[in-house]
Order: C-alpha cells, then structure tokens, then sequence
C-alpha cells in the first residue's frame, strides 16, 4: 500500500527557510492532490497547501506569500519550502494524500530557534 | 475560510457507551451538483498521524470498525462511536475540503470516564 515518509533537517535557524521532502512509496504521484499539514506542539491542525501531480499548487492563505510546494514525479516526491520562519513555525510537519488526507507520513518535527 | 467548531471540546464516556462528537461549519460543505457532503473525520492519538475514520460524511474508510459512523448535511455532522474502546481514547477532528483552504475543527478529546 501507499506510505508516505517526511525528511528534512529538524531544527532551522530563525529567518532562514524550512526545507522537507515527502517520498511517496508503494505507488505512483502521478494521480491525486499531494498535501502538507503542520501541528504545532499541543496544538490542532493546519492545512498548509497542496500540490497536483501536474504542478498546480493552492496555498493557505495564512502562509501563501512565504510557502513554495513543488513536486518531481521522476523521484515520486514532493517537497515544502516555507521561507522567513519563526518560533510559530515550530511543529510536526505532514505530508499526506488527496483532498480527505486518507494516507499520511508519520511527521517530522521542526523546531525553530537560533 | 470555512469555520470548522467542535463540540464539546473533551468528552468522558464509559467503556461500552456511546460517544457523540459534533461539527458544525461556518457555511455548507454539500456540493449540489454530486449531492456529496465534502466532510471527514480524523482520529488522532498521541505521538501519531491523523487517521482517517470517515469522508463524504459518512463513508467508513476501510478497515475502519463499524463502530465508529458519521452523519449529518449541509452544516451540522455528527460523528459516532456506538459501543466505546479502550483504543478509542484519542483526539478526533473533522475536516471540510469543499473549498480551500481546507480548515479543521480545534479537535475533541476522548476520555473514557
């Protein structure tokens, strides 16, 4: 079956940009909507964005002008690139499939500080 | 963005009773044209990923025990657990992808009493 793993550095510095891949394993990326969601410690959900297979990518609002999803179907992966981070960028991040998230990575946890 | 509100926001039931959480979001999640209500729920417990438990509303996802059901339209839903379990402690939250940003109710922490 589909599985999802998130990768990327745990800990960025304050102003620089947070970085994660979501190698998809088990099928192919080339069908349906490809998500990130984060949690904040202690903390509910929050829809970051999603990507298409072809490219076609919808942001949250909320982070629109500092987030970036690309995916490249060569390597079955997406990624996520969030600019400018803060302390409130701190969570476990996400990846997961279509729009009713029904397979998701198991997250990565990204702290923010100096 | 649509407005996702839980209630109650924690719960206490005992082990084989029922467990009723509600959803209600800030405008309706039914697409007229497929008559389909655009509305999941999640299970969530601690240290792992959100599980997906129901979508449309009230379709189980596979593998997913009978106990748990879903229903309700437009702008009020109701997520079910007939007989409580042990496993079933955790935090529950629905979800609408009718528009997006996709938005999710605070969530709704299950406690067996």
């Amino acid at each position: 079956q589909v599985q999802l793993q998130e990768s990327g550095p745990g800990l960025v510095k304050p102003s620089e940009t947070l970085s994660l891949t979501c190698t998809v394993s088990g099928g192919s990326i080339s069908s349906y909507y490809w998500s990130w969601i984060r949690q904040p410690p202690g903390k509910g959900l929050e829809w970051i964005g999603y990507i298409y297979y072809s490219g076609s990518t919808n942001y949250n609002p909320s982070l629109k002008s500092r987030v970036t999803i690309s995916v490249d179907t060569s390597k079955n992966q997406f990624s996520l690139k969030v600019s400018s981070v803060t302390a409130a960028d701190t969570a476990v991040y996400y990846c997961a499939r279509r729009e009713e998230l029904d397979v998701w990575g198991k997250g990565t946890t990204v702290t923010v500080s100096s | 963005d649509i407005v996702m509100t839980q209630s109650p926001d924690s719960l206490a039931v005992s082990l084989g009773e029922r467990a009723t959480i509600n959803c209600k979001s800030s405008q309706s999640v039914l697409y007229s044209s497929n008559n389909k209500n655009y509305l999941a729920w999640y299970q969530q417990k601690p240290r792992q990923p959100p599980k997906l438990l129901i979508y449309w509303a009230s379709t189980r996802e596979s593998g997913v025990p009978d106990r748990f059901s879903g229903s309700g339209s437009g702008t009020d839903f109701t997520l079910t657990i007939s007989s409580l379990q042990a496993e079933d402690v955790a935090v529950y939250y629905c979800q609408q992808y009718y528009s997006t940003p996709f938005t999710f109710g605070q969530g709704t922490r299950l406690e067996i009493k």
